[in-house]
């Protein structure tokens, strides 16, 4: 496989559930991004991770929690989200986190929760 | 705060047709502007690329026109084909600042045969 992949493609839940994204990169980068894109709004960063060093949280709520085991690999946990949690979630990937290489984007998990 | 300002939101074009994005930005900091193209269904692909020391870019038959002094770009799509047709995102972004980048509200073209 080659590019960014992400599971699951759909995720339904309930608001109790436990659940968790994942992301995988085949490119060899170093920085990993998670993204929210919600209808009507702009793309927004939650989470950079640079050589597995989580270096932005940008004051996402506690419900998401990020984990970057490697420079491959992110995931999100989710728990005990909200209904305007729905969304779907991008993750990408770039060489290096802050030298303006280009990101790109797995084809993300449309989130709904119930 | 929208710190890069997108427009129009939706775009129908004629096949041949040029189709025309605008993007206006407030931070001076700002020194890399990319645009992205998302088909539905897919994420967002990098299209074309510009930095503020140059004022036009061509790439095919896509074009960033960019004037600093006004803090504005565009993404021009010469001979607009049904292809085309997917949600276009300018985006800027500060190098050494973690790659933050702060995107637009996205556009959505139509290219109607």
């Amino acid at each position: 496989e080659t590019g960014v992949t992400q599971t699951p493609r759909h995720l339904v839940m309930g608001m109790t559930n436990k659940k968790s994204l994942k992301c995988e990169q085949h490119l060899g980068h170093n920085a990993m991004y998670w993204y929210k894109q919600s209808a009507k709004k702009p793309l927004e960063l939650m989470f950079v991770y640079n050589f597995k060093e989580q270096t932005e949280n940008n004051s996402v709520p506690s419900r998401f929690s990020p984990e970057c085991p490697n420079s491959s690999h992110l995931f999100l946990h989710l728990h005990t989200l909200q209904p305007e949690d729905s969304a779907l979630y991008l993750c990408a990937s770039s060489q290096v986190a802050g030298t303006n290489q280009p990101q790109h984007f797995g084809d993300g998990t449309r989130l709904s929760i119930l | 705060q929208q710190q890069v300002k997108q427009s129009p939101q939706s775009l129908i074009v004629q096949k041949g047709g040029i189709s025309i994005i605008n993007c206006a930005y407030e931070n001076t900091a700002f020194d890399y502007f990319p645009w992205y193209q998302q088909f539905p269904g897919k994420g967002p692909a990098l299209l074309i690329a510009i930095r503020p020391d140059v004022s036009e870019k061509k790439e095919g038959r896509f074009t960033i026109s960019f004037n600093k002094s006004a803090k504005q770009f565009s993404l021009h799509i010469m001979d607009s084909q049904p292809g085309d047709s997917a949600t276009y995102f300018c985006a800027a972004s500060i190098s050494g600042g973690y790659q933050k980048v702060t995107f637009g509200i996205g556009t959505k073209l139509q290219v109607i045969p």
